[in-house]
C-alpha cells in the first residue's frame, strides 16, 4: 500500500495557474475514475475539493479543476489567490478497497 | 448540518490500547460508509481503515492490520476505532470522515483527536 506520488511543493504568483500531479498505478489512479483532491490549511481538517477525477462539490470555487491521464491525475488551480495557500492531497480508490493518499503538496502563493 | 465529533484520544504507553469514538449527527448515519484517517505531527494524511454502511465489510492499511479494529453502532450513530498494541509511530491526529458514495470521496471530516504513544 504505497502512497501516491505528488511534488513536495508548487508555487505561483497571484492570478497565475498551477498544476499539481498525483501519480499512482493501474491498480489505483489508472484503474478507476475515483480520484479525490483535498485542501488542508494548518491546524484544520481536510476539505474535499474534487471528487471522481473532475467533479466539484457544491461551494467549491470553479477555479479548481481536475483531470486524469493514464496513471496520473492532476489538480489545476487557476487565478491563484492568497487563500489557496495550503497543503493539497490526492487519494484514489484501489482494487483492494483501500484508499491511499498522496504524499502531499505545499502550495505557496508568492 | 452534518457533524462528526471524535473523542477518546490521549496519552498511552507503547503496547497499550485506546478506543476512539466518532459521534455523527445531521445525516442518516446508517446509509454511509465511514473512514478513519490519521496525520502524524507535521506529516501527511494516511488512510487507516473503512467500514461499509451496515458494518459487514471492513478494510485496513497494512500498518494497522491485526492491531486496529473499526466498528460502528448505527443505533447510536457512532463510529469506533479500537487500537491495540500501540506503537510510537501511531502517534497522530485521528480523523473520522464520511464517504459520499463508497468510493473514497470524503466530503465531511471531524475536527480530529490526538493520540500520543509515549512512555
Amino acid at each position: 500500500q504505497s502512497a501516491l506520488t505528488q511534488p513536495a511543493s508548487v508555487s505561483g504568483s497571484p492570478g497565475q495557474s498551477i498544476t499539481i500531479s498525483c501519480t499512482g498505478t493501474s491498480s489505483d489512479v489508472g484503474g478507476y475514475n475515483y480520484v479525490s483532491w483535498y485542501q488542508q490549511h494548518p491546524g484544520k481538517a481536510p476539505k474535499l475539493m474534487i471528487y471522481e477525477v473532475s467533479n466539484r462539490p457544491s461551494g467549491v470555487s470553479n477555479r479548481f479543476s481536475g483531470s486524469k491521464s493514464g496513471n496520473t491525475a492532476s489538480l489545476t488551480i487557476s487565478g491563484l489567490q492568497a487563500e489557496d495557500e495550503a497543503d493539497y492531497y490526492c487519494s484514489s480508490y484501489t482494487s483492494s478497497s483501500t484508499l491511499p493518499f498522496g504524499t502531499g503538496t505545499k502550495v505557496t502563493v508568492l | 448540518e452534518v457533524q462528526l465529533v471524535e473523542s477518546g484520544g490521549g496519552l498511552v504507553q507503547p503496547g497499550g490500547s485506546l478506543r476512539l469514538s466518532c459521534a455523527a449527527s445531521g445525516f442518516t448515519f446508517s446509509s454511509y460508509w465511514m473512514h478513519w484517517v490519521r496525520q502524524a505531527p507535521g506529516k501527511g494524511l494516511v488512510w487507516v481503515s473503512r467500514i461499509n454502511s451496515d458494518g459487514s465489510s471492513t478494510s485496513y492499511a497494512d500498518s494497522v492490520k491485526g492491531r486496529f479494529t473499526i466498528s460502528r453502532d448505527n443505533a447510536k450513530n457512532t463510529l469506533y476505532l479500537q487500537m491495540n498494541s500501540l506503537r510510537a509511530e501511531d502517534t497522530a491526529v485521528y480523523y473520522c470522515a464520511r464517504d459520499r458514495r463508497g468510493y473514497g470521496d470524503l466530503g465531511y471530516w471531524g475536527q480530529g483527536t490526538l493520540v500520543t504513544v509515549s512512555s
